[in-house]
């Protein structure tokens, strides 16, 4: 069936960090991809999606890309915030939607 | 425009007892997930409704859970009886349609005792 491995947390970065939180997914079809971020104390926000290969998603200056040659869509950005501390999530859909087991973030000032 | 409400925000039940979670969808959002998320995982997917037929509910515990979305809009899901494991938060999210753009609930946390 479906599934998404990401990599494992927390990942602490300090401020103005490169950030990259790998993901990739296992899929009978051509699933869409997506980022959420949930902060804390808050539900699932979407950040970012790509409907098809070599789609780029982008939203609050993170990017992801989909690439269906190596089944990946890691989550890059080039400067991190502290504001940026939460979990983040790769999700596919195909006839339903399988997330990740998430991966926490913290920003160190 | 409002977002996908949820009620209530916090739940504390002993083991062996029964909880109802509440939803209210976004309006004209023909479809509704239900997803369970523990502590430190991915939320999982319980049930999916599209209008008010079922339309995948292979993950929901049928001995236990119980789930209805009368009328198509609002759904609640019920746990009967509860168990430990039964700890997490209960995520409501709905959907213009099947593949489109889900939209979620801030979550009920349930906690059993």
């Amino acid at each position: 069936g479906n599934s998404v491995t990401q990599m494992e947390g927390p990942v602490t970065l300090s401020e103005e960090a490169f950030l990259t939180i790998n993901c990739t997914y296992t899929a009978t079809g051509y699933p869409s991809l997506f980022w959420y971020v949930q902060y804390p104390g808050e539900g699932l926000q979407l950040l970012l999606k790509a409907t098809k290969a070599d789609d780029k998603g982008s939203n609050k200056g993170f990017e992801a890309t989909y690439r269906k040659e190596t089944t990946s869509f890691h989550l890059e950005k080039g400067s991190v915030q502290v504001s940026d501390s939460a979990v983040y999530f790769c999700a596919l859909r195909d006839d339903k939607i399988i997330f990740g087991k998430g991966t926490r973030l913290h920003i160190l000032p | 425009e409002a977002g996908v409400a949820q009620s209530p925000r916090y739940k504390i039940i002993e083991k062996r007892q029964s909880v109802a979670f509440w939803c209210n969808p976004i309006s004209g959002h023909a479809t509704l997930y239900w997803y369970q998320q523990i502590l430190g995982q991915g939320p999982k997917l319980l049930i999916q409704f599209q209008n008010n037929g079922v339309v995948d509910d292979s993950q929901l515990p049928k001995d236990r859970f119980s789930a209805e979305r009368l009328k198509g809009v609002d759904s609640t899901l019920k746990i009967q009886p509860a168990k430990l494991e039964d700890s997490a938060v209960y995520l409501c999210a709905s959907s213009l349609g099947a593949n489109t753009e889900a939209f979620f609930g801030q979550g009920t946390r349930l906690t059993v005792v």
